[in-house]
């Protein structure tokens, strides 16, 4: 299996741009995960969904940030304006039922 | 939310076993988790635990249970170079969602 797809693995951008971090999650998984990793706050989830469906988003930070999921077999987490605070790694995982999450490598979030 | 502690910091040398600890609050938790990152990767399952248990082995990892104590330790035999790494210890919520540690860095010198 190819794991959870990540894209881009980088991205570096200006402030006020939108920016859209995009997953592929494990095929057959039915849940999604978004997630933020800093220095200052470690590992925190922003948003997940179960059969497509967001489940529970307390943990996007602001109006700024929105995630969607089309279909099974993909995802979006969009920044819109961007600010240099949200400069992060931003990982997205996948569970098949009650299995553990598999992650995938991450996008790394540069904010100028 | 709940909150898991770990140590922030451990070094061992190579051969040596390495223990990292976790404490973790939410007594209804049913899996228990160790995860590792290694510099600039995502976070790799390493092995699990379900809380009936109080042991698991597998290969080099053992991992305890201590579920009145709520404290959680991931040892390591015949540590190696490629063990360097960022460990993370996770509960397992309500509806599946994962409350992990700030993380364990294990820095194996030779």
């Amino acid at each position: 299996d190819a794991g959870v797809i990540q894209s881009p693995r980088h991205e570096v951008t200006e402030m006020g741009q939108e920016v859209t971090l995009r997953c592929k999650p494990i095929s057959g998984h039915d849940y999604l995960f978004w997630y933020r990793q800093t220095m200052m706050r470690g590992l925190e989830l922003l948003i997940y969904f179960n059969n497509n469906v967001p489940i529970d988003d307390s943990g996007m930070p602001e109006d700024r940030f929105s995630a969607k999921m089309p279909n099974a077999s993909f995802s979006t987490l969009k920044i819109q304006p961007s600010e240099p605070r949200d400069s992060a790694v931003y990982f997205c995982a996948s569970r098949g039922g009650p299995e553990p999450q598999h992650f995938g490598d991450g996008t790394r979030l540069s904010i100028l | 939310g709940e909150d898991v502690e770990q140590s922030l910091f451990l070094s061992v040398r190579e051969g040596d076993s390495s223990v990292i600890n976790c404490t973790y609050t939410d007594s209804s938790s049913t899996y228990l988790y160790w995860y590792k990152q290694e510099p600039g990767a995502g976070l790799q399952l390493l092995t699990y635990i379900f809380s009936n248990m109080d042991m698991k082995q597998d290969q080099r990892l053992t991992v305890l249970l201590n579920k009145k104590d709520k404290h959680l330790s991931l040892r390591i035999a015949d540590t190696q170079t490629g063990d360097s790494a960022i460990y993370f210890c996770a509960e397992r919520e309500s509806w599946g969602k994962l409350q992990f540690g700030a993380g364990t860095q294990v820095v194996v010198t030779p």
